[in-house]
Formats: C-alpha cells, sequence, structure tokens
C-alpha cells in the first residue's frame, strides 16, 4: 500500500463549480497537513495548511482532516480558470527533519 | 514577499557529468531541504539540512549527492557523476526552526541528463 494515495487525473469542472479533491494515507502518525498548487513546470505553493483533525477555511478554499478515516480533503467553491493547475496533498509527521511525503497530485481543468 | 530563488532554471549536462544546482532559501529559515520530481511522477523527498549538517535523507540520496551550504545564503546540491536517470526538476525548500512551520518551494531546477 502506498504511503499517501490521490487521483491524479485530470478532473474537468466547469467555472463556478465546487471541486472536491481527496487524498487516503496509511501512516497514522502523520500530524501536519498540506496542500500545494503546482503549475505546469513550476514549484509547489502552499496553498492550506492544517495540524491534527479538524476544518480550516481560507477564501474560496476549506481543507478537512478527518485521521480517524486517515482522509484529507480540499474544497474549492466557486472554481475559476486560473484555478487550473496540479494540486498536491503533502503530510508529514511531527519533530524530526520534517520531510513531507506527497501524493502524487490531482490535475484540475476548470473550463469557461 | 520572501521567496526561495534557485538557479539556473535549467542545466543541460553529459552524463558522468559533476553538476551543482544552487538555491538561495529565505533569510531567516534554518531548516532546507531538497526534493525532486521526475516528470509525471510525485514530489520525493531527497534531504533535509540544519545546523551544517543532513538531518535526514532518503535512499535515493546515495553517495553521489551531497549538499553544502557555503555561506550565510545559499545552499547547493552537486551530484558527482550524473546518470540518465537524475533527468528530473530538482525543487529547494525551506522553513523557519518553528516545528509547527511548513515549507516554502522554490521555482525549481530542470535537470536534464544526455
Amino acid at each position: 500500500q502506498k504511503e499517501v494515495e490521490q487521483d491524479p487525473g485530470p478532473l474537468s469542472v466547469p467555472e463556478g463549480a465546487i471541486v472536491s479533491l481527496n487524498c487516503t494515507y496509511s501512516n497514522s502518525a502523520f500530524q501536519y497537513f498540506m496542500w500545494y498548487r503546482q503549475y505546469s513546470r513550476k514549484g509547489p505553493e502552499l496553498l492550506m495548511y492544517t495540524y491534527s483533525s479538524g476544518n480550516k477555511e481560507d477564501g474560496r478554499f476549506t481543507a478537512q482532516v478527518d485521521k480517524s478515516s486517515k482522509y484529507i480533503s480540499l474544497f474549492i467553491r466557486d472554481s475559476q480558470p486560473s484555478d487550473s493547475a496540479t494540486y498536491l496533498c503533502a503530510m508529514r509527521l511531527t519533530g524530526g527533519g520534517n520531510k513531507l511525503t506527497f501524493g502524487t497530485g490531482t490535475q484540475l481543468k476548470v473550463e469557461l | 514577499e520572501p521567496e526561495v530563488t534557485q538557479t539556473p532554471s535549467h542545466q543541460v549536462t553529459q552524463m558522468g557529468q559533476e553538476v551543482i544546482l544552487r538555491c538561495v532559501p529565505i533569510s531567516n529559515h534554518l531548516y532546507f531541504y531538497w526534493y525532486r520530481q521526475i516528470l509525471g511522477q510525485k514530489v520525493e523527498f531527497l534531504v533535509s539540512f540544519y545546523n551544517n549538517e543532513i538531518s535526514e535523507k532518503s535512499e535515493i540520496f546515495d553517495d553521489q549527492f551531497s549538499v553544502e551550504r557555503p555561506d550565510g545564503s545559499n545552499f547547493t546540491l552537486k551530484i558527482r557523476s550524473t546518470k540518465l536517470e537524475d533527468s528530473a526538476m530538482y525543487f529547494c525548500a525551506s522553513r523557519t526552526s518553528a516545528n509547527t512551520d511548513t515549507q516554502y518551494f522554490g521555482p525549481g531546477t530542470r535537470l536534464t541528463v544526455l
């Protein structure tokens, strides 16, 4: 079983749609959960960062963590063409070197 | 807003040659990282560096790889004898000392080994 699993897509939605992106993971010791956005041939850009279980909202973005199910989600409301990118989930343990373990990324296209 | 910078943006080299990839982390950050992303694959951790020493490294980071912080601002990744399979995007990242902080990534260096 992979440590972090993420549906690679591609996911295509019309402008204005609500987008749901998800990751599952196997290591229950992960404590910090992140969503990065990556445009083609660019570096990952941090979108959302949460600790342990719960919800966090920032503008049109909401991140949810359910540690009991080992499942994290990112919701994008009122999606825009500029949201078209690859969305990477990442997570890490507490302490140590704090390396990030990434999912494969979901490619999202928001169409006019 | 402060950001991580990397040079060069694209490096082409012949197999067997040495390459040095350079990064300037965010100035008040103390932890530094290298990741790589082979085309079409996930971002993979290579190495973390703190207080002038490696704090963790992956199986990918073998004897062909080394990292250095030669001065107060640069952080470098050296590949001694490049292989075809080293072709990838290499990302530098940095973070503050706060355990709750996350990592901020640079734009990457595309390494092509011919």
